[in-house]
């Protein structure tokens, strides 16, 4: 079945210990997102690739950082993970061409920092 | 800013009936928009979406958009304890979305 998948599920870092989570796409779709999702509030979206073009939203803090090597996988760095960046890291991907723009996303990697 | 507003809740009804849930948008370009349902510790599902003024149903669900309004709501019917959930509205303009904080959904067995 054509998905969206992340891993780790969980991963648990020390504070200040970079961290990298990956996600992957059997669906071919051009756009991939990266979310933050602390409880009880929306998903906040961090970046989103348009193919190989990374779009970086404007509150999005330096300490993270993307990657996209192929139409495939990307990767979310956290360069140095604080307290405060615990939290669920959802990955998405969509195709905006013929569609109806609807977001498929991945299981999450929930992120514990210690 | 671009906003999607939706009631926190909870929002608690009982087994079989109907739950309605709001949401509204602030970004008059939004094209397209999306209810997901999200269970605790777990990403959001979608369960329907709509681009059309008017009403759309899948089975048990409706969604209904009023663009002049930029109002969109979802109905279930026949509620049932496993529709128990965090529901989501997000509002998309070409490919970004905007998501609401959700409406925790309660049914009471």
């Amino acid at each position: 079945d054509a998905m969206v998948i992340q891993n780790p599920r969980y991963q648990v870092t020390q504070f200040g210990k970079p961290v990298t989570l990956s996600c992957s796409q059997t669906l071919n779709h051009n756009v991939m997102y990266w979310y933050q999702q602390k409880s009880s509030q929306a998903p906040k979206l961090l970046f989103h690739y348009y193919d190989k073009d990374f779009n970086n939203e404007a509150d999005t803090p330096d300490n993270f950082q993307s990657r996209r090597p192929n139409t495939s996988f990307c990767f979310l760095d956290i360069r140095s993970p604080g307290l405060g960046d615990a939290a669920m890291y959802l990955c998405a991907t969509s195709e905006p061409f013929g569609g109806s723009l609807e977001q498929y996303f991945g299981p999450g990697t929930r992120l514990t920092v210690t | 800013q671009k906003e999607v507003e939706q009631n926190s809740g909870p929002l608690s009804v009982p087994e079989g009936a109907i739950a309605s849930l709001n949401c509204t948008y602030s970004d008059r370009g939004s094209q397209s928009f999306f209810w997901y349902r999200q269970y605790s510790g777990k990403s959001p599902e979608l369960i329907m979406f709509i681009y059309s003024n008017g009403d759309k149903e899948d089975g048990r669900f409706t969604a209904q958009l009023n663009k002049a309004s930029q109002y969109v709501s979802l109905l279930i019917r026949d509620s049932q304890p496993s529709d128990s959930a965090t529901y989501l509205c997000a509002a998309a303009g070409t490919y970004k979305y905007i998501f609401g904080t959700g409406t925790r959904l309660k049914v009471l067995a």
